[in-house]
């Protein structure tokens, strides 16, 4: 199994709504990855999640609370977001390691914020 | 501010032309990955490159690492309209693991 999934496929939520995105991957990896993309720019950095624990956060705002259950899953919990906040929601997986940094994403979740 | 240079922005061929895009860091990279997007797609990784120099070929796709390891390029000869998408270099700076630094990216659009 080569691939991360991602569900849902898309997603439209009103700004008082709580809801979560979900990833999985089940190659093995010990590293997961939310980025954020919004049209025709590259994908911005969100959280990094090694061996289950966060090591990367890139000063997101509160209302994305990342959530890593075991190495297979990754969550990312939505509350009270911004019309600005809508974008592709991509999960990546990688091996963890020096020269191990490769990445494979999922096929994201598109969300609307309204 | 951006770590790693991405150009063109744009690039516009027609079938059969071939199509080239470059990356500049600002520093010596641990190594450096290209992803391609299709249109409404995901980033699909394509190749890594490691060494100093190194030259890799996909098929028509050949990929580039600069001697001084801060720069890249992706050559495709004679295009065909399933390379359109936009192609990401990512850049690993090897300080922390997990953080690649992207470029903007470049659109190829190609047509028949």
């Amino acid at each position: 199994d080569t691939e991360v999934t991602q569900t849902p496929k898309h997603l439209v939520m009103g700004m008082t709504n709580k809801k979560s995105l979900k990833c999985e991957q089940h190659m093995g990896h010990r590293a997961m990855y939310w980025y954020k993309q919004k049209a025709k720019k590259p994908p911005e950095l969100m959280f990094v999640y090694s061996y289950e624990k966060l090591s990367i956060n890139e000063s997101v705002p509160s209302r994305f609370s990342p959530e890593c259950p075991n190495s297979s899953l990754l969550n990312l919990h939505l509350h009270a977001l911004q019309p600005e906040d809508s974008a592709l929601y991509l999960c990546a997986s990688s091996p963890w390691g020096p020269r191990e940094e490769t990445q494979y994403f999922g096929p994201g979740t598109r969300l609307l914020v309204l | 501010g951006q770590q790693v240079m991405q150009i063109p922005q744009y690039q516009h061929v027609q079938e059969g032309e071939d199509f080239t895009t470059y990356c500049n860091s600002s520093t010596t990279l641990s190594n450096i990955q290209w992803y391609k997007q299709r249109p409404g797609g995901h980033p699909v990784f394509l190749i890594q490159l490691v060494k100093s120099g190194e030259v890799k070929k996909q098929k028509r796709l050949t990929f580039q690492f600069g001697e001084a390891k801060k720069n890249s390029s992706l050559h495709i000869t004679a295009t065909q309209t399933t390379d359109v998408g936009t192609y990401f270099c990512a850049g690993d700076r090897g300080s922390t693991l997990g953080r690649l630094y992207f470029g903007r990216g470049t659109q190829l659009t190609v047509w028949p």
